[in-house]
């Protein structure tokens, strides 16, 4: 079936710009996960949402980060007046959430984002 | 806090060795380790899963063991082939929390 799917692959923007990604998750699956990867690193968690609500943002840097899953499927991340530091990979995953916590993460490709 | 740590940071091997990745992680409150591949420009691929209560799973040339109480976990590659090459990514889960914490990952190399 499909995968995890994120949009776009790639967003080049300017400094003070707004962005969104976009995350489209396993169908079915209730979990949903952002994380950030910049070059050589691990992935840094951003936020999780389990159905429409975020269960934990304690991963967002900053006011300028917020994201949503208003009906419990796709998510959106959204970044205001992007920064140069913000350049990284933008990842997102799904599992089959509450009550399935051994469930492993399914992760899509990512979103390369760059702020010049 | 939560710190996972990968060693070495990079591998690289001639084909057909067996080798061991390293993961260390200082909280042993775990729910669970997974253990990731990641290819050049992609995401990550779940590789095993092991929950706190077991000690080891196996799949296929890949083995992972789990030591909770000295915050470690091993990733045995069987003969190693050159299709293995890229970055292998542990990441543990604590108890009530969703979240995963990563190391920075092993980027490892096999040559023909």
């Amino acid at each position: 079936g499909a995968g995890v799917s994120q949009t776009p692959s790639n967003k080049v923007t300017e400094k003070g710009k707004y962005v969104e990604l976009r995350c489209d998750p396993i169908s079915g699956h209730t979990a949903l996960y952002w994380y950030r990867q910049s070059l050589g690193q691990g992935p840094e968690f951003l936020i999780y949402f389990q159905g429409t609500g975020a269960a934990d943002d304690s991963g967002l840097p900053n006011d300028r980060f917020f994201a949503v899953r208003p009906e419990g499927s796709v998510s959106t991340l959204k970044i205001q007046r992007t920064e140069r530091g913000d350049s990284a990979v933008y990842l997102c995953a799904s599992s089959p959430g509450q009550g399935r916590n051994n469930s492993p993460l399914h992760f899509g490709n990512g979103t390369r984002l760059t702020v010049t | 806090k939560q710190e996972v740590t990968q060693i070495p940071a990079a591998l690289s091997v001639p084909e057909g060795e067996n080798l061991v990745l390293n993961c260390s992680f200082t909280d042993s409150a775990i729910y669970n380790l997974q253990w990731f591949r990641q290819d050049p420009g992609k995401g990550l691929t779940s590789l095993l899963l092991i929950q706190s209560s077991q000690r080891e799973q196996t799949s296929g040339r890949l083995n992972a063991s789990l030591d909770k109480s000295s915050g470690r976990s091993t990733l045995y590659i069987a003969a190693s082939q050159p299709g293995d090459s890229a970055t292998y990514l542990c990441a543990v889960r604590r108890y009530n929390t969703g979240k995963l914490i990563f190391g920075q990952g092993t980027t490892l190399q096999v040559k023909p």
